[in-house]
This record gives structure tokens, C-alpha cells and sequence, in this order.
């Protein structure tokens, strides 16, 4: 299973939005609405920012939603701020209990 | 408190061996997917592998027949055994929590809601 090609790299001016995307093929992100985002600063874990495509979990700013339009899933972050500087990866699951990550992708806030 | 807390990184010979442990604490272990996840410089993160609460397991191709993972319920911990290790499985490893199936043998997410704070393997000569 390969990885799902992310853009290396995102930049835009605190306040203003930026849009990941994230291709994959019919066999993942196309099969399946089981799309999650993970940000991770670095040295530190992955943090689960989006799951099931568009949903945020309890405590995620809502600056951050997800959506999914054929094959290709895309994260938006809103209101750019400092802190959003990470780096950002999707995940699809792949079937058999398998499960492909993004290349991700790195947000600079300029 | 909830929380995965990885060990045994550490820094290996090429074809040598190494076992990452990884202990749960805060929920009920048993019945949850558990997997491992590794990030590198080069390709960012990567699943690597996962056993499910019936001991059914899954790995990523390259690491198959090479890696094995294990879990001890009794112990609230997972295990992986890594062998054959190559340059190339240089990383740091998180265990991750999936989802489980409730009473009516739904199954309850597909993504990563727990993370461990990872444990560093490095493969070198």
C-alpha cells in the first residue's frame, strides 16, 4: 500500500486559511469515509485532529474541519495562528485491517 | 490516567534484533486494536502494524516476516519483536490505541485516539 501523496508544504499569514489535500486511490480514501488527521509537532505524538472525514473530537479547535470529495480528502485550517505550525498527516483506512498514512505536510505560518 | 508508555528503543546492528514494550494504563486494554506506528525523518508517519483483542494480526509489507507483534492482556502491555532489522527500520516507534467492538459487535472507530510519547530505534553499523 502506498502512501498518499500530501503537499510537502503549506504556508499562509496568521488569520488567513489554508487547505491540505489529501489524493488517494478508489481502494482507500475512495472506499472508505474512514479519513482521520493527525497533527504533530516536533518531538511529540501525533495528535488526532479529524476523524470519519469530518468530524472533530472533544477539545479540537473548530478552526480545523475536514472534508472529503471523491478520492481526495482535505484538511482546512482557519484563522491561522501560531501554533498550528506542524506538521500534518492523513490517514486512511485501507481494509484488512490495515491502515495507510500521507506523506504529510509542513505548515509555516509566515 | 489514560496513557501508552513505550520502551525498549534503543540502538541495534543491522540484522540484529530488538522487543519494544508498550503499557497501557486507564482503560480497559483487552478489548481494543492496538497498533504501532513509527515516524522517520524521510517518510513521515507509517503504519507498521496491529493486532486486534482476538490476537489477529496485520503488518505493513516491509516489515513482514520480520516483525512480530504480541499482546499480554494480563499485563495491560503490547509487544514488538523486531528482527532482520535493516537501516531502513530506523524510526521512533508509538504504540497507538484503535477501536473495539462493543455488545453488538459493532466496531467502534477506525483512527488513532491514544498515542504513547514513542520510543527511539536506531539501526546503524
Amino acid at each position: 500500500q502506498s502512501a498518499l501523496t500530501q503537499p510537502a508544504s503549506v504556508s499562509g499569514s496568521p488569520g488567513q486559511s489554508i487547505t491540505i489535500s489529501c489524493p488517494g486511490i478508489s481502494s482507500d480514501v475512495g472506499s472508505y469515509n474512514l479519513i482521520s488527521w493527525y497533527q504533530q509537532h516536533p518531538g511529540k505524538a501525533p495528535k488526532l485532529l479529524i476523524f470519519e472525514g469530518s468530524k472533530r473530537p472533544s477539545g479540537v479547535s473548530y478552526r480545523f474541519s475536514g472534508s472529503k470529495s471523491g478520492n481526495t480528502a482535505s484538511l482546512t485550517i482557519s484563522g491561522l495562528q501560531a501554533e498550528d505550525e506542524a506538521d500534518y498527516y492523513c490517514c486512511s483506512y485501507a481494509g484488512s485491517s490495515t491502515y495507510v498514512f500521507g506523506t504529510g505536510t509542513k505548515v509555516t505560518v509566515l | 490516567e489514560v496513557q501508552l508508555v513505550e520502551s525498549g528503543g534503543g540502538l541495534a546492528q543491522p540484522g540484529g534484533s530488538l522487543r519494544l514494550s508498550c503499557a497501557a494504563s486507564g482503560f480497559t486494554f483487552s478489548i481494543y486494536d492496538l497498533h504501532w506506528v513509527r515516524h522517520t525523518a524521510g517518510k513521515g508517519l507509517e503504519w507498521v502494524s496491529s493486532i486486534g483483542s482476538a490476537d489477529d494480526t496485520y503488518y505493513e509489507d516491509s516489515v513482514k516476516g520480520r516483525f512480530t507483534i504480541s499482546r499480554e492482556n494480563a499485563e495491560n502491555s503490547l509487544y514488538l519483536q523486531m528482527n532482520s532489522l535493516r537501516v531502513g527500520d530506523t524510526a521512533v516507534y508509538y504504540c497507538a490505541r484503535g477501536g473495539y467492538f462493543d455488545g453488538s459487535n459493532s466496531y467502534s472507530h477506525w483512527y488513532f485516539d491514544l498515542w504513547g510519547r514513542g520510543t527511539l530505534v536506531t539501526v546503524s553499523a
